[in-house]
């Protein structure tokens, strides 16, 4: 259980392009999703938290104008980069909390984003 | 404000030789879990262990084995006789209860495993 998938698992698109990373809880409903880039060789970078029919919150220094996330339901939260320019370039991550509320984070086998 | 860190950026070892990845973390809160993720080639992370901050029991699965110390605020892992498989990335991270439940990584540790 507690299956979190992530669409597309690449792409390549070209700059001044838009793209849209789409992550699904498949077994479980989730109250909170997060997403997360990571550029070579770095950590995890939290870009922001989103719940369900609520606005996301965005840690400081993401631009939420170039980043639209939308959690639309207790399963579906999407992940739009906008007007993508080859330093957008990386690889993104989604990760969701149970509804039941534990704290264990179940996380996406990642989108890895490459502009061109 | 939270901190956990890896100073260990690359370790290296031969196959079979036991390895210790060290994890710091720095938090003002008394209740808090510690994380250890794996993350291979492929990118997707792998849950290793989770450990609540009032258990400071250690705890052994297969050959993982991790030594939480509240004392030296560390909560460090040691994979015994080391396996080619175990090359990969590993992070620690820190979540706080009660919170947004927002994970701090560390700057996470390449483990390379050489046959």
């Amino acid at each position: 259980g507690a299956v979190v998938s992530q669409h597309p698992s690449w792409v390549i698109c070209k700059s001044g392009t838009s793209v849209k990373i789409e992550c699904r809880s498949l077994d479980f409903q989730a109250t909170t999703m997060f997403w997360y880039r990571q550029f070579p060789k770095q950590s995890l970078m939290l870009m922001a938290t989103s719940n369900e029919g609520s606005k996301a919150t965005y840690e400081q220094g993401v631009e939420k104008d170039k980043f639209l996330i939308n959690h639309a339901s207790l399963t579906l939260s999407t992940l739009t980069v906008t007007s993508a320019h080859p330093e957008d370039s990386s690889f993104y991550i989604c990760s969701a909390t149970h509804v039941r509320g534990t704290y264990e984070q179940y996380f996406g086998p990642g989108t890895r984003l490459t502009v061109t | 404000a939270q901190k956990v860190t890896q100073a260990q950026t690359e370790i290296s070892v031969v196959e079979k030789e036991d390895v210790t990845l060290d994890c710091v973390y720095e938090t003002r809160d008394t209740t808090y879990y510690l994380f250890w993720y794996k993350q291979p080639p492929s990118g997707e992370l792998v849950f290793l262990i989770r450990r609540n901050s009032f258990d400071e029991q250690n705890e052994i699965s297969g050959r993982y084995s991790w030594n939480f110390q509240k004392s030296t605020s560390s909560f460090n892992f040691t994979i015994t006789a080391s396996q080619v498989v175990d090359s990969a990335v590993y992070f620690c991270a820190l979540i706080k209860t009660g919170s947004a439940r927002q994970l701090t990584f560390g700057s996470g540790t390449q483990l390379t495993v050489l046959p």
